[in-house]
């Protein structure tokens, strides 16, 4: 969907280098999330926003710091990338309130890889 | 924390023939259960969803079954066409799905012409 963006699509870095994912969506959901896809683990969730400056860790946060300034932006940054931390990364957002759509969204991807 | 178990992890079947992808979770308030597929290269995307009031829900040839009992759910795909070849994602909330979704760790299901 051209409504949640994610950028870089695909990087390359080195260990022990910091790395910022970005993700932007134009629907004005409330909720966002960040995932990582690795094969035999599914989907699990790093960090999730309910709102602009409420964040909360997810499954697997260590290493991993995120911000929510605006609404519609939803960074995550590697501080000091590791090699366990080459990945797919999802961004989502979905809507809140009950009664409201529970459907999360999610971008196309980010495939990092650290070298 | 709430934990999804889904199974089998790959899937093969004819085509037009039926499959079935199980999950199980832990968490007895868990009220929302989407499913989600994720074609090759692409991003997940939700293809259906049932909230612990309704024991099935069906749209065409895909169908969801709950038992809160029992704390497991089910994806039932008819008459399998090729194009349903894909990874299929269970996954379970509180609160209606306006929390985080817990997911399993997927099924790869592949239709053999």
């Amino acid at each position: 969907d051209a409504g949640i963006t994610q950028s870089p699509r695909y990087k390359i870095t080195e260990t022990g280098r910091q790395v910022t994912l970005m993700c932007h969506q134009t629907w004005s959901h409330s909720y966002m999330f960040w995932y990582r896809q690795d094969l035999g683990h599914g989907l699990r969730l790093i960090y999730y926003s309910a709102a602009a400056d409420i964040t909360d860790k997810g499954e697997v946060p260590d290493g991993y710091v995120v911000s929510r300034s605006k609404t519609e932006n939803f960074p995550l940054t590697l501080e000091s990338a590791t090699r366990s931390q080459t990945s797919v990364y999802f961004c989502a957002s979905s809507e809140s309130g009950l009664g409201g759509l529970n459907e999360q969204f999610f971008g196309p991807g980010t495939r990092l890889t650290v070298l | 924390g709430e934990n999804v178990e889904q199974h089998p992890s790959t899937l093969s079947v004819q085509e037009g023939d039926s499959a079935v992808i199980k999950c199980t979770y832990s968490d007895s308030a868990s009220n929302y259960f989407p499913w989600y597929k994720q074609e090759l290269g692409k991003r997940p995307q939700l293809i259906i969803d049932i909230r612990s009031n309704v024991g099935e829900k069906k749209d065409q040839r895909i169908a969801v079954t709950l038992n809160k009992t029992a704390k497991h759910f089910s994806l039932h795909i008819t008459e399998t066409q090729p194009e349903d070849s894909a990874v299929y994602f269970c996954a379970a909330s509180r609160n209606f799905g306006n929390e985080k979704l817990t997911f399993g760790t997927g099924t790869r299901l592949t239709i053999i012409p």
